[in-house]
């Protein structure tokens, strides 16, 4: 099956500072890339969609400035929190998409963000 | 619009069955997902329903009404280990995924 690894699984900051986390699709040509945040007993919240090589497209209320998407490849995307406050603590996913209009969407297993 | 719904929160005693519910409104639809996530992990893949009616894998089963918007997924020989929360998803017609809110699934000895 497909496989999607994020790095790192757990992350802890200073408010202020800006962490990025790495999405691969290490099996599989992903053309798409989503990114979502989950807080604790809630559901998962899409925050972005990428395709490889165009931007990123935001989902209304996440800001696109403080959470800076690049798909530079097919197998890699990179989610940058800039500028972390404690509000931005939550579990981050990734999930990743091979050809246009496959349905399949595959987890990465999620990184843990949590800014002091 | 983006409505779906699934109750919050479900409990079944080991080795029964529980039947969990999810209710959707979508102008596009391009099929309906079942998602099991544990605590502090990723959601992995349970089952897929483009078409009406009952899909089953092995202790999983997926069904899909379209007129009705509507989708369960049944958990037979239940075990400890399926305690979780349970996500149903629908896929709309640019093929993004809508999720519920999903149904913490706790299960007793």
């Amino acid at each position: 099956g497909a496989v999607v690894s994020q790095h790192p699984s757990r992350v802890i900051c200073k408010s202020g500072t800006s962490v990025k986390i790495e999405c691969r699709s290490l099996d599989f040509q992903a053309t798409t890339m989503f990114w979502y945040r989950q807080f604790p007993k809630k559901s998962l919240m899409l925050m972005a969609t990428s395709n490889e090589g165009s931007k990123a497209t935001y989902e209304q209320g996440v800001e696109k400035d403080k959470f800076l998407i690049n798909h530079a490849s097919l197998t890699l995307s990179t989610l940058t929190v800039t500028s972390a406050h404690p509000e931005d603590s939550s579990f981050y996913i990734c999930s990743a998409r091979g050809l246009a209009g496959e349905t399949e969407q595959f987890f990465g297993p999620g990184t843990r963000l949590t800014v002091l | 619009g983006q409505n779906i719904d699934q109750p919050t929160e479900m409990t079944a005693t080991e080795g029964a069955i529980v039947q969990i519910n999810c209710t959707y409104q979508t102008s596009g639809f391009n099929g309906l997902f079942w998602y099991q996530q544990h605590a502090g992990e990723a959601p992995t893949f349970l089952s897929y329903n483009v078409l009406d009616g009952l899909e089953e894998k092995g202790r999983f089963s997926s069904f899909l009404s379209r007129s009705k918007g509507y989708s369960y997924l049944l958990l037979k020989e239940l075990q400890m280990k399926d305690s979780a929360s349970y996500l149903c998803a629908y896929m709309d017609s640019n093929y993004q995924l809508i999720w519920g809110a999903g149904t913490k699934l706790i299960i007793k000895p």
